[in-house]
């Protein structure tokens, strides 16, 4: 089975640095995704990691560690329209499809 | 790139009717499509996954005669949530994916079924 788990609430402040961490426990591995998804919004791709290492995107950088089911989003220079939910979601080896976790609501104040 | 394109975005109707969702991809072709149902607060729960041309296939606990994807075609794929009640009333999100790409969501469908 697949299960996925990040923090439900991050809180941070408008310029900081916060890091949102995912463990995973998947039947197969195929890649990690990072989607942000905006109150009744869908969501929208910010990041995918299939191998070891740091991917930077701007603002926006995820790592994965493959042998330690583990991955995290980090969000630097933080702005209020950053204020989301973040959901990393892995594609396991069966097939094409995601399994999401249940996502990280974050708050960034002024 | 990589624009899916979902509608209705908002559908208000009664209980017992039938409700149609089209989900197409703009500028690729998706091969697979996928269907998300996602309730107040919590995660995007996969409902089925849909090759075109292919039967889709459904998890566990969808009932596929109460909700019927067709993907005639690489970029159109429909979702009908047959006879609909009020526990259906749901957000319900499409994506498409060409190849080994990322999946891309459409902007979704609010369904309240009154």
């Amino acid at each position: 089975g697949q299960n996925i788990d990040q923090p439900t609430e991050m809180t941070a402040t408008e310029g900081a640095i916060v890091q949102i961490n995912c463990t995973y426990q998947t039947s197969g591995f195929n890649g990690l995704f990072w989607y942000q998804q905006h109150a009744g919004e869908a969501p929208t791709f910010l990041s995918y990691n299939v191998l070891d290492g740091l991917e930077e995107k701007g603002r926006f950088s995820s790592f994965l560690s493959r042998s330690k089911g583990y991955s995290y989003l980090l969000l630097k220079e933080l702005q209020m329209k950053d204020s989301a939910s973040y959901l990393c979601a892995v594609r396991g080896a069966a097939g094409n499809k995601l399994t999401f976790g249940g996502g990280t609501r974050v708050l960034v104040k002024p | 790139g990589a624009v899916v394109s979902q509608h209705p975005s908002w559908v208000i109707c009664k209980s017992g009717t039938s409700v149609k969702i089209e989900c197409r991809s703009l500028d690729f072709q998706a091969t697979t499509m996928f269907w998300y149902r996602q309730f107040p607060k919590q995660s995007l729960m996969l409902m089925a996954t849909s090759n075109e041309g292919s039967k889709a296939t459904y998890e566990q606990g969808v009932e596929k005669d109460k909700f019927l994807i067709n993907h005639a075609s690489l970029t159109l794929s429909t979702l009908t949530v047959t006879s609909a009640h009020p526990e259906d009333s749901s957000f319900y999100i499409c994506s498409g994916r060409q190849a080994n790409q990322p999946q891309h969501f459409g902007d979704g469908t609010r369904l309240s079924i009154l």
